[in-house]
């Protein structure tokens, strides 16, 4: 199975201040077909999880431009440029190279 | 708008069989872009991904569950179910149904999970 790796665990920031959450994976997830098959998603505290990013850095419909999904192989990074109040809750990251499917353990965003 | 809701018993005994189902309303699960699934929840594992189904009826499972799991889909409902043999307590979660976006014919090379339903907790306990 691949191995999905988030830190930090917890993350306060400031409303309006930069945040960056990183995930690992134990294998690369870059495809023949050019694509890294990595996804974000946020759940916020009482509801379902949303996805965020699909295919390592597209936005899903409606998601804000603050948020942006970088990185390859590896190595990926969820960059929110202003945090605001509604954007706290758990990040998890997931990938869908391989079956099975796997999620990273999470990061837990707060405001400070 | 594609909305998910799933069903279930809540409560149920060791040994027995968990049965869940998941009634899409706003689409077809006949869509050829889209596989529909099953992910739990638990405060010690995080999330996990069950099994998910095609509309032509292709199943994919979870190596960890594939003995004791079925998927599979009423499309003249616009339903799909999981069963779940011989629970435990590890079994006890939030179970939720999604939408997987296809990104090409192959499983699993999907464009994430897009729809999500509320969740349903079930319980495992004698």
């Amino acid at each position: 199975d691949i191995v999905m790796t988030q830190s930090p665990l917890s993350l306060p920031v400031s409303p309006g201040e930069p945040a960056s959450i990183s995930c690992r994976s134990s294998q690369s997830l870059l495809h023949n077909n050019g694509n890294n098959y990595l996804n974000w998603y946020l759940q916020k505290p009482g509801q379902s999880p949303q996805l965020l990013i699909y295919l390592r850095s597209n936005r899903a419909s409606g998601v804000p431009d603050r948020f942006s999904g970088i990185g390859s192989g590896t190595d990926f990074t969820l960059k929110i440029s202003r945090v605001e109040a509604e954007d706290v809750g758990v990040y998890y990251c997931m990938q869908t190279l391989q079956s099975p499917l796997t999620f990273g353990g999470g990061t837990r965003v707060e405001i400070k | 708008q594609v909305q998910l809701q799933e069903s279930g018993p809540g409560l149920l005994k060791p040994s027995k069989t968990l049965s869940l189902t998941c009634t899409v309303s706003g689409g077809s699960i006949r869509s050829s872009s889209h596989y529909w699934g099953w992910i739990r929840q638990t405060p010690g594992k995080g999330l996990e991904w069950i099994g998910s189904i095609y509309f032509s009826g292709t199943t994919y499972y979870s190596p960890s569950l594939e003995s004791r799991l079925t998927v599979s889909a009423d499309t003249s409902k616009n339903q799909f179910y999981l069963e779940l043999t011989s629970v435990t307590a590890a079994d006890t979660a939030l179970y939720y149904c999604v939408r997987h976006v296809a990104s090409s014919p192959w499983f699993p090379l999907l464009a994430g999970m897009d729809v999500w339903g509320r969740g349903t907790s079930v319980t495992v306990s004698s």
